[in-house]
């Protein structure tokens, strides 16, 4: 059963980058979709990005101007770099993977697995 | 881009049945496939609806889901509730590759 490990620094100071990995496990990155969502304290779930294992991307356009979602197949993991981040960018972090719907589809639309989460706090 | 609407809360009691509703602000609710996810506390989401109004392997058939073009929402139904079943839910869908949640709905079960 795949399961997917977020990794990163917990704590980013104002102005700097945010930079978070993704590593899947007990399955290929390939084919799939993988996503990126956050959720600040005592809100609701926002998505920020997603990249298809062949790396192309597509971006909430509210943090595209900041966001960059990369993959490395080599290594079975993803990675999320959100620059010149600020106190709304505290939130717990999730990575996720796109659904397979049935032979060669492949959907970036519903996320079937979740990672435990990790929480990222912007301050200096 | 557009919104999905949820009511921020809804309480109901054991055994009843509860409707969440989920209100596309523009483009069609028919277009593209509707998911809800349920969120425990301190949990991460999982999936209870999928494509509208398919269930994953697990989830009890007390939960469905439909879409109604003519309120352009879609809607979670889960009968028989249980205190298990409180928690969070939020629907999902996309519109030109980018995906948008719902601000979610807290269930409360008394």
């Amino acid at each position: 059963q795949v399961q997917l490990q977020e990794s990163g620094p917990g704590l980013v100071k104002p102005s700097e980058t945010l930079s978070l990995t993704c590593t899947v496990s007990g399955g290929a990155i390939s084919s799939y979709y993988w996503s990126w969502i956050r959720q600040p304290p005592g809100k609701g779930l926002e998505w920020i990005g997603y990249v298809y294992y062949s790396g192309s991307t597509s971006y909430n356009p509210s943090l595209k101007s900041r966001v960059r979602i990369s993959v490395d197949t080599s290594k079975n993991h993803f990675s999320l770099r959100l620059s010149s981040v600020t106190a709304a960018d505290t939130a717990l972090y999730y990575c996720t993977r796109g659904s397979h719907c049935g032979g060669d589809c492949y959907s970036p639309y519903h996320m079937d697995v979740w990672g435990k989460g990790t929480t990222v706090t912007v301050s200096s | 881009n557009f919104m999905l609407t949820q009511p921020h809360s809804v309480s109901e009691s054991p055994g009843k049945t509860v409707t969440l509703s989920c209100t596309r602000s523009s483009g069609s609710i028919v277009t593209n496939y509707v998911q809800w996810y349920q969120q425990r506390p301190g949990s991460s989401p999982t999936t209870v609806i999928f494509e509208d109004n398919r269930r994953p392997s697990g989830v009890p058939d007390r939960f469905s889901g439909s879409v109604d073009s003519s309120s352009n929402s879609a809607s979670l139904t889960i009968s028989g509730l249980t205190t298990e079943d409180e928690a969070d839910y939020y629907c999902q869908s996309y519109d030109s590759d980018v995906v948008v949640f719902g601000g979610g709905t807290r269930l409360t079960v008394l």
